[in-house]
């Protein structure tokens, strides 16, 4: 059971939009920044969202991030074969005082 | 660019040890906290510890805790994990991880990843 809770799937067809949902505590999102994470089949994760909305260089803005209070959630606009892929969220827990995950969300594109 | 590359991985038995290494390249190693992040088989990603910039601040999850020592030499630009007590809950894939972000003590997010290192633990 993972301290952070994501639904186990999500799905959209192509050009829809997909939002991934991310549910904490006090501790950890209510405390600190949330970071987003694509892991392609086979591949190594991948910073997609940080500091709870922030994109790294060369992400697209398809990608979009927010958080309010405990919950924090991932956006996927103009859904794209290529965003297939599982993703997972992360924020420090400061009761725990080490770095927690979410259990990963499945994006299937239809 | 980037560039992280783990190493050390390998088939143990329950109680064995195991040390993983992680030279890193292309950024001023000396001045950002590094990661170790596993993935069981078919799991999700699980944090295992960090290590501040300087060596002085190390966090462990509670699952490897007294088992597992993360450091790192800063004069060779090298992450390590030593491993003990091996069990077979700790087979996985171990990526190590870095930071953007200068002079933290327990890091701001996972910036950059390695390919990563399979341990596997069976008798």
């Amino acid at each position: 059971q993972s301290v952070l809770t994501q639904p186990p799937s999500a799905s959209g067809t192509p050009g829809q939009r997909v939002t991934i949902s991310c549910s904490g505590s006090s501790s950890n999102i209510g405390f600190d920044y949330v970071s987003w994470y694509q892991q392609l089949p086979r591949a190594a994760p991948k910073l997609i969202i940080y500091r709870n909305y922030q994109r790294p260089s060369g992400v697209p803005d398809r990608f979009s991030g927010s958080k309010s209070g405990t919950s924090a959630s991932l956006a996927i606009s103009g859904l794209r074969s290529e965003d297939e892929a599982d993703y997972y969220c992360a924020a420090w827990d400061d009761s725990l005082r080490g770095w927690v995950f979410g259990g990963g969300t499945r994006v299937t594109v239809l | 660019q980037v560039q992280l590359v783990e190493s050390g991985g390998g088939v143990v038995q329950p109680g064995e040890s195991l040390r993983l290494s992680c030279p890193a390249s292309g950024f001023t190693f000396s001045t950002h906290s590094m990661h170790w992040v596993r993935q069981a088989p078919g799991k999700g990603l699980e944090w295992v510890a960090v290590i501040s910039y300087d060596g002085t601040y190390k966090f462990y999850a509670e699952s490897v805790k007294g088992r597992f020592t993360i450091s790192r030499d800063n004069s060779k630009n090298t992450l390590y994990l030593e491993m003990s007590s091996l069990r077979d809950e700790d087979t996985a894939v171990y990526y190590c991880a870095g930071d953007q972000v200068e002079k933290t003590i327990r890091g701001d997010a996972f910036d950059f990843w390695g390919q990563g290192t399979v341990v596997i633990v069976s008798a």
